[in-house]
């Protein structure tokens, strides 16, 4: 079992919906990361948390320590936004980063 | 413009000769880190970087050197390259390694004959 997993795989919905992506993990962690990739190969840092939630412009990162799950939200979701979104966490005590293989997010007009 | 930049984006080279995939971050970032991503297996660690001389393995550091003589450059050595070293490459760093978030390079698609 992998230490990050992420659900769904491939989501394709309409312009307008509210679209949401999960991220459970197993270990312990110092902090947990959402990365954007989009076609062309290209990746952002979307949120870095370590508790609560964030919001930025219609992107919005939750995270449960306790239930050891994030989710991403993307409200009025638009073509734009297609991409593949990645989570990534940091174990407590460890340098490294573990990611998630990401969910492929297609937006139709 | 704050960035990190990888050369080269695109390589093709046969098995055995040696390459240099270097990489360069202009934000005075402590942390530097080398991943490749393969179809399936998502993103993966190859090594990182805690400061200047101070490096350490990932979670596949086989076939793979690393060295930090300066704080903004972090280039990834491949002394024998095999084809199952194929993949796509990004150079990431970060202001801390815990508090900050990573700033990815472009990529660099390499490609072993």
């Amino acid at each position: 079992k992998n230490e990050v997993e992420q659900s769904p795989q491939n989501l394709t919905a309409q312009e307008g919906e509210f679209i949401t992506i999960n991220c459970s993990y197993s270990v312990g962690i110092s902090a947990l990361h959402w990365l954007q990739q989009h076609p062309g190969g290209g990746i952002v840092s979307l949120f870095m948390l370590s508790s609560g939630k964030k919001k930025h412009g219609r992107l919005i990162a939750t995270i449960n320590i306790q239930e050891k799950h994030s989710s991403l939200h993307i409200t009025a979701s638009h073509p734009r936004d297609s991409a593949v979104y990645i989570c990534a966490v940091r174990s407590e005590g460890n340098e490294k980063l573990t990611f998630g293989t990401g969910t492929r997010l297609t937006i139709i007009p | 413009e704050a960035q990190v930049t990888q050369n080269p984006r695109y390589l093709i080279t046969v098995t055995g000769k040696k390459l240099t995939v270097t990489c360069s971050q202009n934000m005075n970032h402590e942390y530097m880190s080398w991943y490749r991503q393969d179809p399936g297996l998502g993103l993966r660690q190859i090594y990182y970087s805690m400061n200047v001389e101070v490096t350490d393995k990932g979670d596949v550091p086989e076939g793979y050197k690393v060295s930090r003589k300066e704080k903004r450059n972090f280039p990834l050595i491949l002394e024998s390259p095999s084809p199952n070293q194929t993949s796509l490459y990004f150079c990431a760093s970060s202001l801390t390694l815990r508090r900050s978030p990573q700033h990815f390079g472009d990529g660099t698609r390499l490609s072993i004959l």
